[in-house]
């Protein structure tokens, strides 16, 4: 069964360091994702992504965040200046739409030192 | 506002017995989906079932189950039978009309022996 596979699966960072998270989305899913989840607490929605924009994004996602869809197949979320607070899972996600769920990849857990 | 209240923290349930875990949710929308993953310990998220807002039967899969209750605005899971496996982290979401995602805080269940 197809999947979404996210690399690497434990990134750490040095605070103030740009940080570049990757996923690979199902190859014939239309809407992307991207997740936060601090341990211990809820899945927070960061940004969807259709038809090459941003279609939502929360009032996490600030300057600091851009998500790119670079050649068809990957999907990236660029953390500019990382802050101590970011240290988090991040999980990608993508469906088909409709009434299709989100398949989510095994998170990038991110930590910033 | 919070879109999607979980009200049970942590749940115990005794091995082969069912177990309800709450869900509410708050939309204007008439269009929405509502939808249960699991996280276990490993930290990926699974998919459960979805339940569309104009769906008239509950949704089923396997053992679980969707309680609808469209009035209250209520989608609660019935686990029956459950197994030492679905030892996890459970999380209710919703899709509003703008197909943005929004998750409850978890419902932590064991499963005791």
């Amino acid at each position: 069964e197809p999947e979404v596979t996210q690399t690497p699966s434990h990134q750490v960072t040095q605070m103030g360091q740009e940080v570049i998270l990757r996923c690979v989305p199902i190859s014939n899913h239309l809407y992307f994702y991207w997740y936060r989840q601090i341990l211990g607490q809820k899945v927070e929605f960061l940004v969807s992504f259709y038809n090459n924009e941003i279609s939502e994004k929360s009032e996490i996602f600030d300057d600091q965040f851009s998500v790119e869809r670079p050649d068809g197949s990957n999907f990236t979320l660029k953390i500019r200046s990382t802050k101590l607070e970011d240290s988090a899972m991040y999980f990608c996600a993508s469906r088909t739409g409709g009434r299709q769920p989100q398949h989510f990849g095994d998170g990038t857990r991110l930590s910033i030192l | 506002a919070q879109k999607i209240t979980q009200t049970q923290p942590g749940m115990f349930v005794q091995e082969k017995e069912a177990v309800t875990l709450d869900c509410t949710y708050d939309t204007s929308d008439q269009s929405y989906g509502l939808f249960w993953y699991k996280q276990p310990s490993s930290g990926e998220m699974i998919f459960l079932i979805y339940q569309g807002s104009y769906d008239e039967q509950n949704a089923t899969e396997g053992r679980y189950s969707l309680n609808f209750q469209k009035a209250r605005k209520s989608a609660n899971l019935v686990i029956s039978a459950s197994q030492l496996g679905d030892s996890a982290m459970y999380f209710c979401a919703m899709r509003d009309d703008f197909n943005k995602f929004y998750f409850g805080s978890g419902t932590k269940l064991n499963v005791k022996p």
